[in-house]
């Protein structure tokens, strides 16, 4: 079956433009989760959602970072005014039910990497 | 505070050797732990996972040890292959939580 997709799979944007990214979790996973990845370093959590509980937002660096979920659908990641240290792969994740929960691997899309010049 | 480490940044293996990656955690708290594979320019894979009532799991060549006194993981990978080159990363969460917190990555280099 289809895999966790992500849109675009490469962004470049000038300082302090907004930036919108996209997933699209597997069909049937309820738990959808980002992540980033800067250069060299591992991935660091930024929010997740699950079915209709709150988000968890614990992760979210600064309040230029925001995200939504339509159901238990697409989800993006907003950045506004972006800065140069937001340059990152961002990666999302889907799974059947939370990791913690359920014992829930999750899945990984392609990424989108960003560049802020 | 690194929560999750891998303190090897790379490991070069002979084909058809065994390789072993580390990983250590500091969070008492966490009771699930896995393992990804990444290629360059693509997402994590999963791997194999364990959870803190076993000491041991293995699927196929990957064998995931924990050792839960000394907050300890290990992935082995036996016979090591060319197409195992990649970089690993652990991942660890508790159960009342959703986010995996991950390692930094150990990229293994599986030499002909």
């Amino acid at each position: 079956g289809a895999g966790v997709s992500q849109s675009p799979s490469n962004k470049v944007t000038e300082k302090g433009k907004d930036v919108e990214l996209r997933c699209d979790p597997i069909s049937g996973h309820t738990a959808l989760y980002w992540y980033r990845q800067r250069l060299g370093q591992g991935l660091e959590f930024l929010i997740y959602f699950q079915g209709n509980s709150a988000p968890d937002k614990s992760g979210l660096p600064s309040d230029r970072f925001s995200a939504e979920r339509t159901g238990e659908s697409v989800s993006t990641l907003t950045i506004q005014r972006t800065q140069q240290e937001d340059s990152a792969v961002y990666l999302c994740a889907s799974s059947l039910g939370l990791t913690g929960q359920g014992r829930h691997e999750q899945y990984f899309g392609p990424g989108t990497r960003l560049t802020v010049t | 505070d690194q929560q999750v480490k891998q303190n090897s940044p790379s490991l070069s293996v002979q084909e058809g050797r065994i390789s072993i990656l580390n990983c250590d955690y500091t969070n008492s708290m966490f009771d699930y732990f896995l393992w990804y594979k990444k290629y360059p320019a693509e997402g994590p894979t999963f791997l194999i996972s364990i959870s803190s009532i076993k000491d041991k799991n293995e699927d196929g060549r990957f064998t995931v040890f924990l050792n839960k006194s000394a907050k300890h993981l290990s992935l082995h990978i036996v016979p090591s292959q060319p197409g195992d080159s990649a970089v690993y990363f652990c991942a660890a969460s508790h159960n009342q939580g959703g986010k995996l917190i991950f390692g930094q990555g150990t990229e293994l280099s599986v030499k002909p």
